[in-house]
Parts: structure tokens; C-alpha cells; sequence
């Protein structure tokens, strides 16, 4: 089966920091989903990538597939507390029901 | 709005008891999702269901059982064979990965705690 494997496991930035959080796959991925979770609550879909080299943004957030579909990226431009939050990294394993296999999640803490 | 649900917020269970999630979506997504997550860990599949009246064993099934009879709800019941409950269960559903619409939505999740 897939694993994902996520770095840093924690991170924590001063607010105006960039960040960048990584997430490698040992096999090729089909789909690779980014979430948020705030501690207790559910997951917020961030964004999808499936091309190699592909690469999307939302508002602050860019994320990358490299092109060998190994390894994305997350990263973070000007980080804000708002920002703060646990993200977990999704490998799409190619199944006809959307098996997504999880990273263990990086912590993010920004300080104000 | 359209989202997903999930009830109660936080469960506590007495050994030997049965509990039931709950778990319901006005998305109109056919496929739906229960998984784990404990500290430390990404999140792990226990079931899946694609249809109305049709589900899959996920990677850790044991000690839990499922039922899809309204496309909008799929509760999970944690039972007395499951020994070490405690966790963090996440509902999912998506449109149709059938049809490669498989983008997860996930609902506030319910904390389970072993009195």
C-alpha cells in the first residue's frame, strides 16, 4: 500500500514568515489533496493536484506536484495566525472508490 | 446550506456497550467515508460506501459495522469487540468517484471516550 511521509512534523514561523511544508509519496501518485484541520474539528479541502508540475494557489497558499508525482509541496507566503492549523497530505491510490491514504499531518503554530 | 453532519460532538462509552455515530449529508454525494484518527496519525479507513445499501470494509473494519439505507446517512457503530475506541471519527462523503469526482468533504467529526 501507499505511505505518505510529511515534513516538518511541526513547524512554527513568526507571523510575516514564509513556510514550507513537504509531503513524500513511495509511489507514484494518481491525485495528491492538501487539507487543513483546526485541533477538534473536521477537515477544510485546501486543493488537488494531479499533473506532474502541476501547480495551484489559493490566496495564500501555493501548492506543487514535482514531476515525477513523488512529492508536493505546500507553502505558505506572509503566514498569519490564521494560517495556524494541522495540515494532512492525500494520495488518491487510484482505487474506483477514492481511497485516499493520509500523512501523519504537520502542526503549524504562528506567533503573532 | 449543504454540508455534513455529525453527531453527538463528543460520546462517551462504558465497556461492553455498543455506540452509534452519526453521520448525514444533504450534498447528494453518493460515496461516503468513516475514519479514525488518533493522535499523532493521519487519518485510517475503517468503511466505505459507494451506493444505497452497499459497503466495503476499509483498512481497520474490525470491531465496527456500517449501514447505507438513505443515501444520506451513514452511521457507524463501534461495539464491544472494538478495544481501544478510543479516537477521533471523521464522516466523508464525495460526488462520485466512480465517475472521478472523488474530492473528500469532510464533516466536524465526533470525539469517542472510554469511561
Amino acid at each position: 500500500s501507499q505511505e505518505l511521509e510529511q515534513s516538518p512534523q511541526s513547524l512554527i514561523v513568526q507571523e510575516g514568515k514564509n513556510l514550507t511544508i513537504n509531503c513524500t509519496s513511495s509511489k507514484t501518485l494518481y491525485g495528491l489533496y492538501w487539507y487543513k484541520q483546526k485541533y477538534g474539528e473536521g477537515l477544510i479541502f485546501l486543493m488537488m493536484l494531479q499533473k506532474g508540475g502541476e501547480e495551484k494557489s489559493h490566496e495564500k497558499i501555493t501548492a506543487k506536484l514535482d514531476e515525477k508525482k513523488q512529492q508536493s509541496s505546500l507553502h505558505i507566503t506572509a503566514s498569519q495566525p490564521s494560517h495556524a492549523g494541522i495540515y494532512l497530505c492525500g494520495a488518491d491510490e487510484g482505487t474506483s472508490y477514492g481511497k485516499l491514504t493520509f500523512g501523519q499531518g504537520t502542526i503549524l503554530t504562528v506567533h503573532p | 446550506d449543504g454540508g455534513i453532519t455529525q453527531s453527538p460532538k463528543y460520546l462517551f462509552r462504558k465497556e461492553g456497550q455498543n455506540v452509534t455515530l452519526s453521520c448525514e449529508q444533504n450534498l447528494n454525494h453518493d460515496a461516503m467515508y468513516w475514519y479514525r484518527q488518533d493522535p499523532g496519525q493521519g487519518l485510517r479507513l475503517i468503511y466505505y460506501s459507494q451506493i444505497v445499501n452497499d459497503f466495503q470494509k476499509g483498512d481497520i473494519a474490525e470491531g465496527y459495522s456500517v449501514s447505507r439505507e438513505k443515501k444520506e446517512s451513514f452511521p457507524l457503530t463501534v461495539t464491544s469487540a472494538q478495544k481501544n475506541p478510543t479516537a477521533f471519527y471523521l464522516c466523508a462523503s464525495s460526488i462520485d468517484p466512480v465517475a472521478g469526482q472523488e474530492t473528500q468533504y469532510f464533516g466536524p467529526g465526533t470525539r469517542l471516550l472510554v469511561l
